[in-house]
């Protein structure tokens, strides 16, 4: 079983629409989650950290279970510029090592 | 304010060379990681520096070595590069390790042939 796995897409949405991403994890020591967003052939940039009661950023609100280990993101309201791979980011206590998703690709259409 | 900067953008090797990648952080941040992107993947952690010191290092063979200067400049070196080495090598930067906002270059594209 893979660290960190995401349904890597794509998911095809149109403008306004809701649309939601999971991701499980496997380390049940994971302390720390986050949602990045990578344009193509651009740098991840970070969305959101994901905490423990939940959290919102305008259309974007995160979950985490820690009791199932998996986070969401859901996204309300989608615009063409959502349109990105959305990375999940789990990092275990202290210095220890920051696991990737391999990415859910979004495309939203008009 | 300057981000994170990565040089060289791109760059082309022969099987069997070394190479070396370079990362400066932004201004105040004293951690940086390195991570491998090949197309399709998300990124793989590879090594993290904080004030200079190894804190992390994730599966990658004895090949690939990095350091941490005392400006917070990083280097990334990679041995004897096989074709597999052919990826987005990304830096990122933080003020501690991970659990705060990190921030990425915009990478280095090594292609190894």
């Amino acid at each position: 079983r893979k660290e960190v796995e995401q349904d890597p897409g794509p998911f095809n949405v149109p403008e306004g629409a809701t649309v939601a991403f999971n991701c499980t994890y496997s380390n049940s020591a994971s302390q720390s989650f986050f949602w990045y967003r990578q344009d193509c052939r651009k740098e991840p940039k970070l969305l959101m950290s994901v905490y423990s009661s939940g959290n919102e950023d305008g259309r974007f609100t995160a979950q985490l279970n820690r009791a199932s280990q998996y986070i969401s993101l859901l996204i309300r309201d989608s615009k063409l510029s959502d349109s990105a791979t959305y990375l999940c980011v789990v990092r275990a206590g202290g210095y220890q090592k920051v696991t990737f998703g391999t990415g859910t690709k979004l495309q939203v259409i008009p | 304010d300057a981000g994170v900067t990565q040089s060289p953008t791109h760059l082309i090797k022969t099987r069997g060379q070394q190479v070396t990648l370079r990362c400066s952080p932004i201004s105040g941040h004293k951690s940086v990681s390195w991570y491998q992107q090949v197309l399709g993947q998300g990124p793989q952690f590879i090594f993290q520096y904080y004030e200079k010191e190894e804190r992390g290092r994730g599966n990658f063979p004895d090949r690939f070595s990095a350091r941490q200067f005392p400006n917070y400049s990083s280097e990334l070196n990679v041995n004897a590069l096989l074709l597999g080495d052919s990826a987005l090598y990304l830096c990122a930067s933080s003020l501690q390790g991970m659990g705060t906002e990190a921030f990425f270059g915009q990478g280095t594209r090594l292609t190894v042939v």
